[in-house]
């Protein structure tokens, strides 16, 4: 079946660590996309890549990094820089940016 | 940056009545438009898009969506809601020009008995 894993579905950490949430996908979609949710907010927009090896900060990139170095990977860091980490993290991917994008089943991250 | 509001976060409807999710967007130049819905704890799934075409979105379990350009709104409906339909709903626009997807707050469906 393709589709988007994330892993894990819960993460916690504490205050000051960073942590790296997985994505992978294996519809040979050449776009992926981090967003972040919060209650009551909608998701917003973190990095996206259009293609390897490339990657563009979205609307919260502050305290967040990626990487794209293989087509079906783009993993987020989140690092001690960011502010307030506690959410629900999710990530998609589209064929080309001007597609439908798929969603993940999210990871929860909860900094103690 | 598109804006996306939709109105009322929180829905209340009995199983069998119509389930109505409105949603309106600020463009001069009508974007792409897609519901989403989201279960506790999962990722977000398509129920419909508009990019061009005719103006009435049929998606899947039984939504559609009407796209109305003078109104600048692209409202959910379903004739009869069911007990599965109790979720979180998302409306979001994507620019033509960047592609961007800008999310509604949300709107969370419940189904009562």
């Amino acid at each position: 079946d393709g589709g988007i894993t994330q892993s894990p579905k819960y993460l916690f950490r504490k205050e000051g660590q960073n942590v790296t949430l997985s994505c992978e996908q294996n519809l040979n979609h050449d776009a992926m996309y981090w967003y972040r949710q919060d209650p009551g907010q909608g998701l917003r927009l973190i990095y996206y890549s259009q293609i390897v090896n490339d990657f563009q900060k979205g609307d919260i990139a502050e305290g967040y990094s990626v990487s794209r170095e293989k087509k079906e990977s783009f993993p987020l860091t989140v690092t001690s820089a960011q502010k307030n980490p506690t959410a629900f993290y999710l990530c998609a991917s589209s064929q080309g940016l001007a597609d439908t994008q798929y969603f993940g089943p999210g990871t929860r991250l909860t900094v103690l | 940056a598109q804006s996306v509001t939709q109105l009322g976060s929180h829905v209340s409807v009995s199983e069998g009545a119509l389930v109505l999710l409105r949603c309106n967007y600020s463009s001069s130049v009508p974007p792409y438009l897609f519901w989403y819905v989201q279960y506790p704890n999962q990722g977000l799934q398509l129920l419909l898009k508009y990019t061009t075409g005719a103006t009435l979105v049929k998606g899947i379990n039984g939504f559609e969506a009407e796209f109305k350009k003078s109104e600048t709104s692209f409202h959910l409906t379903k004739p009869s809601a069911h007990m599965s339909d109790a979720a979180e709903y998302f409306c979001a626009v994507s620019d033509r020009s960047d592609y961007k997807l800008s999310f509604g707050a949300g709107t969370t469906v419940t189904v009562r008995a």
